[in-house]
C-alpha cells in the first residue's frame, strides 16, 4: 500500500484565498483524522470522521475552515478564507478505527499563507 | 479527558550517550500507549507501542514500559546515534473512540556525533 497520501506537498497563498488540502486514506482504514502542527501549539487535531461521519470538530478552530469525506477514499480540508495565522503543517492519518489502533500519518502539506 | 505530559525539550546528547524521555499520562479505561517519532519533513510514523499494564514496547533499540501504578511510558535508549535525531511523541489511544489518540507536546532529540 501507497501509504497515506496527502496533496499538495507546499501550498503558498495571499490571505483571503481559498485553500483546499486532500487526503486519501490507506484502502481498509475507517478513520481519518485532520491534524495541524506548528511550533507554537504542537499537534493539533482538528476533526476526525469514522466510516465518513464527522465524530467530533471541536478542534476546528472557526467557521473559516470545512472538513468534508464524500466517500472511503478521499477527504478534504479547506479553509476560506484563508489568514497568515493559519499557515501551519496540516497532517492527515488514518487508521482501522478500532479502539487503541496505531495511526498512519501522510507527509503532511506544508501550508504558508501571505 | 485524556492527556499526555512529555518532558519538556529540547534535549542533546553526544552519540552514544543514554536517552531518557519521560511520558506520564492521564486516561479513563485502559488505554493504549504509543512512541511516535518524526523526522525533518515527514509525517509521524510509530516507533513502538504497549496495549496493557506492564508491557514492554521495543523497536530499533528504543523500548518503554507501560507502567499503570505511575502513569507512565517513558522512552529508552542505551546508546544514541545521530541518525536517532527527531521529534518524538508521546500518545495515547482509548478504547472508547474510533482510534482517536492523544499526543503530547512532543521532545526534539539532538544527538552529536
Amino acid at each position: 500500500d501507497a501509504g497515506v497520501i496527502q496533496s499538495p506537498r507546499h501550498e503558498v497563498t495571499e490571505m483571503g484565498q481559498e485553500v483546499t488540502l486532500r487526503c486519501k486514506p490507506i484502502s481498509g482504514h475507517n478513520s481519518l483524522f485532520w491534524y495541524r502542527q506548528t511550533m507554537m501549539r504542537g499537534l493539533e487535531l482538528l476533526i476526525y470522521f469514522n466510516n465518513n461521519v464527522p465524530i467530533d470538530d471541536s478542534g476546528m478552530p472557526e467557521d473559516r475552515f470545512s472538513a468534508k469525506m464524500p466517500n472511503a477514499s478521499f477527504s478534504t480540508l479547506k479553509i476560506q478564507p484563508s489568514e497568515p495565522r493559519d499557515s501551519a503543517v496540516y497532517f492527515c492519518a488514518s487508521s482501522l478505527g478500532t479502539p487503541n489502533e496505531k495511526l498512519f500519518f501522510g507527509s503532511g502539506t506544508q501550508l504558508s499563507v501571505l | 479527558g485524556n492527556s499526555v505530559t512529555q518532558m519538556e525539550g529540547p534535549v542533546t546528547l553526544s552519540e552514544e550517550a543514554f536517552l531518557t524521555i519521560n511520558c506520564t499520562y492521564t486516561a479513563t479505561g485502559y488505554p493504549s500507549l504509543f512512541w511516535y517519532v518524526q523526522y525533518p519533513g515527514e509525517g509521524l510514523q510509530l516507533l513502538l507501542k504497549a496495549t496493557k499494564a506492564d508491557d514492554k514496547g521495543s523497536n530499533k533499540g528504543f523500548e518503554a514500559t507501560y507502567r499503570k501504578e505511575t502513569t507512565s511510558f517513558h522512552l529508552e535508549k542505551g546508546s544514541v546515534q545521530v541518525s536517532d535525531s527527531a521529534v518524538y511523541f508521546c500518545a495515547l489511544s482509548d478504547n472508547t473512540n474510533a482510534g482517536k489518540s492523544t499526543f503530547g507536546d512532543g521532545t526534539t532529540l539532538t544527538v552529536k556525533p
